[in-house]
């Protein structure tokens, strides 16, 4: 079946210092979709991409379709603390509609 | 207005015992899901609802899972007897129609099989 692979996964990072990840897929995508999972707490979206070609920003983060429209880029310009957590893409699943599968994760933390 | 309310926050039972978890979407809320979370792994799917009817349930393990959605709100999904590879956190996440992207997610019940 289809598997979202990310990297890194995980890093640490110095406050101010800007974060790129990616996610890669065995399937070309139309659809990406970024969310963020804090401790304790269910996944959060932060980015969805429909476009390929574009760069989609949501305040100091940018997500982006890779040049084979199999992978996808997260960028979070200048980290602060509560950046902090694991960062999830998710893709839909050839097998369903509007059912989307999640990748591996990116473990973030920053160091003040 | 209120998210998506899951409860208990925390379960631990034996191996072979049963365990149930609720959910209550963000209301006006049609399309419902269960996903499980296993520790250091992305979220996945178990089971989707359209109102109370299944649209998707081909990655739930028949033999121990189940869940239903009366009256198309709430939800439970429960698991008879537990493994102890059910060990994880349980998320429900709920949108508006189904072919809308933008789920919300609850805050998950993680459960511990001992």
């Amino acid at each position: 079946g289809q598997q979202l692979n990310q990297s890194p996964q995980s890093m640490f990072i110095q406050e101010g210092e800007d974060v790129s990840m990616n996610c890669t897929s065995s399937s070309i995508f139309n659809t990406w979709l970024w969310y963020k999972q804090e401790p304790g707490e269910g996944p959060v979206l932060l980015i969805a991409l429909y476009k390929a070609g574009e760069l989609t920003s949501n305040g100091r983060l940018t997500a982006q379709f890779g040049i084979t429209r199999k992978d996808s880029f997260l960028n979070i310009s200048a980290s602060i603390p509560s950046d902090v957590g694991i960062y999830f893409c998710a893709g839909p699943d050839w097998g369903g509609t509007y059912k989307y599968i999640f990748g591996t994760g990116t473990r973030l933390k920053v160091l003040a | 207005e209120a998210g998506v309310a899951q409860s208990p926050r925390y379960k631990i039972i034996e191996k072979r015992q049963s365990v149930a978890f609720w959910c209550n979407p963000i209301s006006g809320h049609a399309t419902l899901y269960w996903y499980q979370q296993i520790l250091g792994q992305g979220p996945k799917l178990l089971i989707q609802f359209q109102n109370n009817g299944v649209v998707d349930d081909s990655q739930l393990p028949k033999d121990r899972f189940s869940a239903e959605r009366l009256k198309g709100v709430d939800s439970t999904l429960k698991i008879q007897p537990a493994k102890l590879e059910d060990s994880a956190v349980y998320l429900c996440a709920s949108t508006t129609i189904a072919g809308t992207y933008e789920q919300y997610f609850g805050p998950g019940t993680r459960l511990t099989v001992t």
